[in-house]
């Protein structure tokens, strides 16, 4: 089965950190780019991290950069979002997402075409 | 970083209605544009991929279209399945991936 399951979310105080992780099964993880996605509660949704299938490429949004770190071990098939010194504002849903790169005409777009049911993180004291 | 709206913000329809949304760039991202359609307390689930295509599975009452800044997603028939939020989201300049605000599509 097709699938991407979140764990690792929870209540944390602000200041302290979270390692979120995402196990991939049903396809070949390694061929994928990866992204994490959260939407924090009653609001829309923001992308926060990626990793190239080969783990050489990192970014991240302007938000998180210096405080989250994106990670993957192929051997696992599993994603991680490492999140230290987190904020208040940092309470969210975090989806994984897979990043599927396809070439429409001439036009070579990112879709995320399959995402995890989400999980919780709440930092509050 | 490319910004994306989205109007109306939100929609009373009844089921059967033709509903459309409508999203726009801060600036051109020729058709790096797709649509998800989120129901509460669930994931994000992908309806059109670049401008408009429609993903696997994806009823046809569902159809994108637009190029530039401008574009659109309709629901020719609404169903009750259909009432959710949708979002817009650019792939032209990346990173970051940035998604509009939502619409969301209730019943009258």
């Amino acid at each position: 089965q097709v699938q991407l399951v979140e764990s690792g979310g929870g209540v944390v105080q602000p200041g302290r950190s979270l390692r979120l992780s995402c196990a991939a099964s049903g396809f070949t993880f390694s061929s994928y780019n990866m992204h994490w996605v959260r939407q924090a509660p009653g609001k829309g949704l923001e992308w926060v991290a990626a990793i190239s299938f080969d783990g050489s490429e990192k970014f991240s949004a302007d938000s998180v950069k210096g405080r989250f770190t994106v990670s993957r071990d192929d051997s696992k098939n599993t994603l991680y979002l490492q999140m230290n010194s987190l904020r208040p504002e940092d309470t969210a849903v975090y989806y994984c997402a897979r990043g599927f790169r396809m070439t429409v005409k001439v036009v070579v777009i990112t879709l995320f075409d399959l995402w995890g049911q989400g999980t919780l993180v709440s930092v509050s004291s | 970083d490319i910004q994306m709206t989205q109007f109306p913000s939100s929609l009373s329809a009844s089921v059967g209605d033709r509903v459309t949304i409508t999203c726009r760039a801060s600036q051109s991202i020729s058709t790096y544009l797709n649509w998800y359609q989120q129901k509460p307390g669930k994931a994000p689930n992908l309806l059109i991929y670049a401008a408009s295509n429609l993903q696997s599975g994806v009823p046809s009452r569902f159809s994108g279209s637009g190029s530039g800044t401008d574009f659109t997603l309709t629901i020719t028939s609404l169903q009750p399945e259909d009432f959710a939020t949708y979002y817009c989201e650019q792939s032209y300049s990346t990173p970051p991936f940035t998604f509009g605000p939502g619409t969301k599509v209730d019943i009258k």
